[in-house]
């Protein structure tokens, strides 16, 4: 268990539909990463959050929005939803962006299924 | 473009015997390397890291891994697996400054009695 809790486990949702996942980081990590695991693009990062501000942007659609709460927990937010999006989507955190020897931790992942 | 290959999509390797997973990387400078393990309806865990200094560094579950800059390699080994090592490996790289995790595209690894 890495202390990274990830809810829903899983998710169906029909194209053009909305969902929200939520990612509770480690006690002490301050920094949230969403990466998103398919078939087609293996494993990729989309988007890191510092402590409630964005810091790095990667392969993350228009069409998907993230945010970090004052109690570090976050949420990626998914619209429009389309079948391509199926995949697992998986947070982890770290302690402190201005290391880099931060290792980051993994949640169980989110598993979204688009029909 | 900063980039991870893992050439072997699956491997299959008998209970006991020694095992040798590859990763080469492409980066500008020396990324930070790490090898993940997931297995099936799980999440990454980390094995083990390479930020700088002995060549050789030790993971758990009995892995280790080598870096050889010349070769741009971080080859993940143990020398006796276990029908629990059953899962996918992924070997990432970031580079310095850069919070984000680059994965290859994993490896599958099979254990046969």
């Amino acid at each position: 268990d890495s202390g990274v809790t990830q809810t829903p486990k899983h998710l169906i949702t029909a194209t053009g539909q909305r969902v929200t996942l939520r990612c509770s980081p480690r006690s002490g990590d301050l920094s949230v990463y969403w990466y998103q695991q398919s078939l087609d693009q293996g494993l990729q990062f989309l988007i890191q959050y510092y402590n409630g501000e964005e810091r790095a942007k990667g392969n993350i659609l228009e069409r998907f929005s993230a945010q970090q709460f004052p109690d570090l927990h976050s949420e990626l937010n998914l619209s429009s939803l389309e079948l391509g999006d199926s995949a697992l989507y998986f947070c982890a955190s770290s302690v402190d962006m201005q290391s880099s020897y931060n290792e980051q931790f993994f949640g169980p992942g989110t598993r979204l299924t688009v029909l | 473009a900063q980039s991870v290959t893992q050439p072997d999509i699956h491997i299959t390797v008998s209970e006991g015997a020694s095992l040798e997973l590859r990763c080469n990387y492409s980066y500008g400078a020396t990324p930070y390397l790490f090898w993940y393990v997931q297995s099936p309806g799980q999440g990454l865990q980390l094995l083990l890291k390479y930020f700088s200094g002995d060549t050789l560094v030790q993971g758990i579950k009995g892995f280790e891994a080598e870096f050889k800059r010349s070769q741009s390699s971080f080859n993940l080994r143990k020398p006796s697996v276990h029908w629990s090592d059953a899962a996918e490996y992924f070997c990432a790289a970031k580079g310095f400054g850069n919070e984000k995790l680059t994965f290859g595209t994993g490896t599958r690894l099979t254990i046969i009695p």
